[in-house]
């Protein structure tokens, strides 16, 4: 089965600074790629998504880069805020509306 | 939002226990799912099913059986409880992604204590 990897499982960085987290998958099958953001105590919730067919996808202060040759797919968070301070999953998903293969998560610490 | 929700909230129990986590949803999704969240793991997939009538198992299913009661409830057992059992479990539904919509809708989690 697909095996996706995330780094770093921790990462802090200071207010107004950008993020970046990686993520590594396996299967070049896998066409779908989510991200989920999970505050302390919460659910995961979704905040961006993007398909092997775009290289990159933004919104807003948040931006996905996929690059299908080397299967890795990053997140970046421009301009932090403290309530960006929460885990982060990544996850890849062979085909639409299935199975998701999730990351480690990574905890982010935007100090103000 | 209160469309995916998962009964208890909270659950402290005793090894060799049988217990029941369930969910339901008013999403209309076919899909839904069971993870379990444990610190530095992430969130590993116990069970899936794609409609009523459709169950499989995922990478950590030992100890563990579901039910797909109608398209809107999804049950996860543990026939006999056991400590490492001890986590955060999550539901989750989706869209057969026809809509353009292929992300999950979490429920808002059971944590699970086995002791």
């Amino acid at each position: 089965g697909e095996n996706v990897e995330q780094h770093p499982s921790t990462l802090s960085v200071q207010e107004g600074d950008s993020a970046v987290i990686k993520c590594t998958y396996s299967d070049s099958a896998s066409n779908y790629f989510p991200w989920y953001k999970q505050e302390l105590g919460k659910r995961p919730q979704l905040i961006i998504d993007i398909r092997s067919n775009v290289g990159e996808k933004k919104d807003q202060r948040i931006a996905v880069t996929l690059n299908k040759t080397a299967k890795h797919f990053s997140l970046h968070i421009t301009e932090t805020q403290p309530e960006d301070s929460a885990v982060y999953f990544c996850a890849a998903s062979i085909g639409f509306g299935g199975q998701f293969y999730f990351g480690t998560g990574t905890s982010l610490t935007v100090i103000p | 939002d209160a469309d995916v929700t998962q009964t208890p909230r909270n659950r402290i129990t005793k090894t060799g226990k049988r217990i029941m986590l369930e969910c339901s949803q008013t999403k209309g999704h076919d899909r839904m799912y069971w993870y379990r969240q444990d610190p530095g793991l992430g969130l590993r997939l116990i069970y899936y099913s794609f409609d009523v009538k459709d169950i499989n198992k995922g990478e950590i299913s030992d100890g563990y059986s579901v039910s797909r009661q109608a398209q809107a409830k999804f049950s996860l057992s543990l026939e006999s409880a056991i400590p490492n059992q001890t986590a955060l479990y999550f539901c989750a539904t989706s869209d057969t992604g026809t809509g353009g919509n292929y992300g999950y809708t979490f429920g808002s989690g059971t944590r699970l204590t086995v002791v």
